[in-house]
């Protein structure tokens, strides 16, 4: 069971490139969500999506895109990197159903560390 | 929207010793608390989380207290141990249902 699996673990971009980060999860989970992690801060959640074909928007949005085709995988992709956009994004998922019901906390992955010159 | 903060930033004991973190959050509607260990290079993961209607959880060295008036909640490690220095960030889950994490606590256990 690989649990939360995020590709690349590293990634150097020039500024103006385009890239997709991965993300896959095979705990058939229902939620999922990017978050990004800067130097000494906490995790600020970018998009999450409720299930195949939903998407919503986080805290910090701009600049990011995403889509779930499936339920299994949420691709986040950065059209125009910006050096602001360098951080350490992670993914997670989860299992949720209602309040009161048995729900999964966050799992989370190791993380993708981008850096833009 | 829900706001977090994480006290102190920096928590260095002895081995051996207790270390506490605390953090307080906005929105009177969260109902469930989380909190997260972090090793270097890693992702977060969940060590123990609290619910709204429960006031103390332990799971053996660890014991998380929740104040829902004072809209606060203390993560404790008894007989901290070298592993256990890590960055640790506590969440809460406001009306909006999403976490809004602190800002990250960096434990060092000094032997």
């Amino acid at each position: 069971n690989a649990g939360v699996t995020q590709t690349p673990k590293f990634r150097i971009l020039k500024i103006g490139q385009s890239m997709t980060l991965q993300c896959t999860q095979d705990m058939n989970h229902n939620y999922m969500y990017w978050y990004r992690q800067d130097p000494g801060m906490g995790l600020k959640l970018i998009y999450y999506s409720v299930g195949a074909g939903i998407t919503d928007k986080g805290e910090v949005p701009n600049g990011y895109n995403v889509s779930r085709s499936t339920t299994e995988d949420f691709p986040l992709r950065l059209e125009l990197a910006a050096p602001s956009q360098t951080s350490v994004y992670f993914c997670a998922s989860s299992y949720w159903v209602r309040e009161g019901y048995s729900n999964q906390p966050q799992h989370f992955g190791d993380g993708t560390r981008l850096s833009i010159l | 929207g829900e706001n977090v903060e994480q006290h102190p930033s920096t928590l260095s004991v002895q081995e051996g010793d207790s270390a506490v973190i605390k953090c307080t959050y906005s929105d009177s509607a969260s109902n469930y608390f989380p909190w997260y260990k972090q090793e270097l290079g890693k992702g977060p993961q969940l060590i123990i989380d609290i619910r709204s209607n429960v006031g103390e959880k332990k799971d053996q060295r660890i014991a998380v207290t929740l104040n829902k008036t004072a809209k606060h909640f203390s993560l404790h490690i008894t007989e901290t141990q070298p592993e256990d220095s890590a960055v640790y960030f506590c969440a809460a889950r406001g009306s909006a249902r999403q976490l809004t994490f602190g800002s990250g606590t960096q434990l060092t256990v000094l032997p």
